[in-house]
């Protein structure tokens, strides 16, 4: 059980385009999903906290109109990086919690992560 | 605001050797402690974690961590370790009672050699 999925496992696009990721809680209901960017041989830095039915939450020095996030259900959140960059290419990862799950409420389950590499 | 410092970047180690990957952390109240594994173009997976209770957790893959107040570490354990446990290790800590924000340390690359 907890398992979150990502879509696309890795996408290429030109500089300019706008690239869609997708967060999936497969078997469970999270009310809160997490955005992170990872470098290269770097740590995970949270980006924003995304909850669903209302605004993400933003951390400082994220662009909101740069990294748009929509949280429509309880099962998916999805991560738009309009305008894409070169700069921006990094491996995204999200994770979720499963608030009503017995012992790992105070857990955050990971998907895979999405290779961006923008051209 | 908590923070997490995992002081070795990169520890090699020979097969069946004992390792010991170190994390010390900073908070001004009371936390949850993780360790997460990554391994290559994936995402974390819990490895294991200290909430409460018994300071000294442990893994189903032979891993153990100790919490320790006093010196303010969560140090990460095995007696032997194998090939397959060459990964990038991230310590996290959050704010007790909830997951709601991590906040991961730098990360240690353990590299197992044959």
């Amino acid at each position: 059980g907890a398992v979150v999925s990502q879509h696309p496992s890795r996408v290429i696009c030109k500089s300019g385009t706008s690239v869609k990721i997708e967060c999936r809680s497969l078997d469970f209901q999270a009310t809160t999903m997490f955005w992170y960017r990872q470098f290269p041989k770097q740590s995970l830095m949270l980006m924003a906290t995304s909850n669903e039915g209302s605004k993400a939450t933003y951390e400082q020095g994220v662009e909101k109109d740069k990294f748009l996030i929509n949280h429509a259900s309880l099962t998916l959140s999805t991560l738009t990086v309009t305008s894409a960059h070169p700069e921006d290419s990094s491996f995204y990862i999200c994770s979720a919690r499963d608030p009503v799950r017995r012992g790992a409420d105070n857990e955050q389950f990971f998907g895979p992560g999405t290779r961006l590499t923008v051209l | 605001a908590q923070s997490v410092t995992q002081l070795d970047s990169q520890v090699p180690v020979f097969e069946e050797a004992p390792v010991e990957l170190r994390c010390n952390y900073s908070s001004s109240v009371s936390v949850y402690l993780f360790w997460y594994v990554q391994y290559p173009n994936q995402g974390l997976q819990l490895l294991l974690k200290y909430l409460s209770g018994s300071t000294l957790v442990k893994s189903i893959n032979g891993f153990e961590a100790e919490f320790n107040k006093s010196q303010t570490s969560f140090h990460l354990r095995k007696p032997s370790v194998h090939i397959s446990d060459t990964a990038e290790y991230f310590c996290a800590v959050s704010r007790s009672g909830s997951a709601r924000q991590l906040t991961f340390g730098s990360g240690t690359q353990l590299t197992v050699l044959p």
